[in-house]
């Protein structure tokens, strides 16, 4: 089955790190990019970043832009987002999604990774 | 604010037909072919209803369609069903950024 699975729910403090992941199963993960989506509490979706795992070519929206990093290993089929000091505000649902055709139609997408941040 | 505009929230009753407009500019929506629409149930990911503009992928209904004139993109839902009930967003390719934009999303109560 082609399928992208992401981790599970995470609680955290503020100030803490965190990576979540996404599995990519059922095609050549390689070649596909990934992109990474936020959306806020009651909010629309939101561009994060997006990464070639083929090279790990990776783009970031200027918004998000040192304060995430995303990463993949081919190896295992899998991408990564990760924060190195988390704050309340990155509070949010996160997806990862495939854009098969680089123009960034997603026609897979993890069921999301839900963050929260608290103290 | 989203770069794409979409109207906050749109109905029609079991049977009728809607459309979801989807407005930006000459650097994304009205400058290429690779436009996309999302529906989103409530807790669910998002699932790709139309791609370039008006292609549909294998799986989802011929009830759905989607058009373009100028920076105008447009998703139509006919013969709405209580299953649409959902939220639309519709997003673009752009040469003004290294990433697509998404627009604001629509919320659509079938009545």
């Amino acid at each position: 089955e082609v399928q992208l699975v992401q981790s599970g729910a995470e609680v955290k403090k503020p100030g803490e790190s965190l990576k979540i992941s996404c599995k990519g199963s059922g095609y050549r993960f390689t070649t596909s990019w990934i992109g990474w989506m936020r959306q806020m509490p009651g909010k629309g979706l939101e561009w994060m970043g997006i990464i070639y795992p083929g090279d790990s070519d990776t783009r970031y929206s200027p918004s998000f832009q040192g304060q995430v990093t995303i990463s993949a290993d081919k190896s295992i089929s899998t991408a990564y987002l990760q924060w190195s000091s988390l704050k309340a505000s990155d509070s949010a649902m996160y997806f990862c999604a495939r854009d098969s055709s680089g123009y960034y139609r997603l026609d897979l997408w993890g069921q999301g990774t839900l963050v929260t941040v608290s103290s | 604010q989203s770069a794409l505009t979409q109207p906050a929230s749109v109905s029609g009753s079991p049977g009728q037909s809607i459309t979801i407009s989807c407005t930006g500019t000459s650097s994304d929506v009205g400058g290429y072919k690779y436009v996309s629409w999302y529906q989103q149930h409530p807790g669910k990911a998002p699932k790709l209803m139309i791609y370039d503009v008006s292609n549909r992928p294998s799986g989802v209904s011929n009830r759905f369609s989607g058009s373009k004139s100028g920076n105008t993109a447009s998703l139509t839902i006919s013969g709405l069903q209580a299953e649409d009930e959902a939220d639309y967003y519709c997003s673009s390719y752009t040469s003004s950024s290294t990433l697509g934009v998404f627009g604001g999303g629509t919320k659509l109560t079938v009545l």
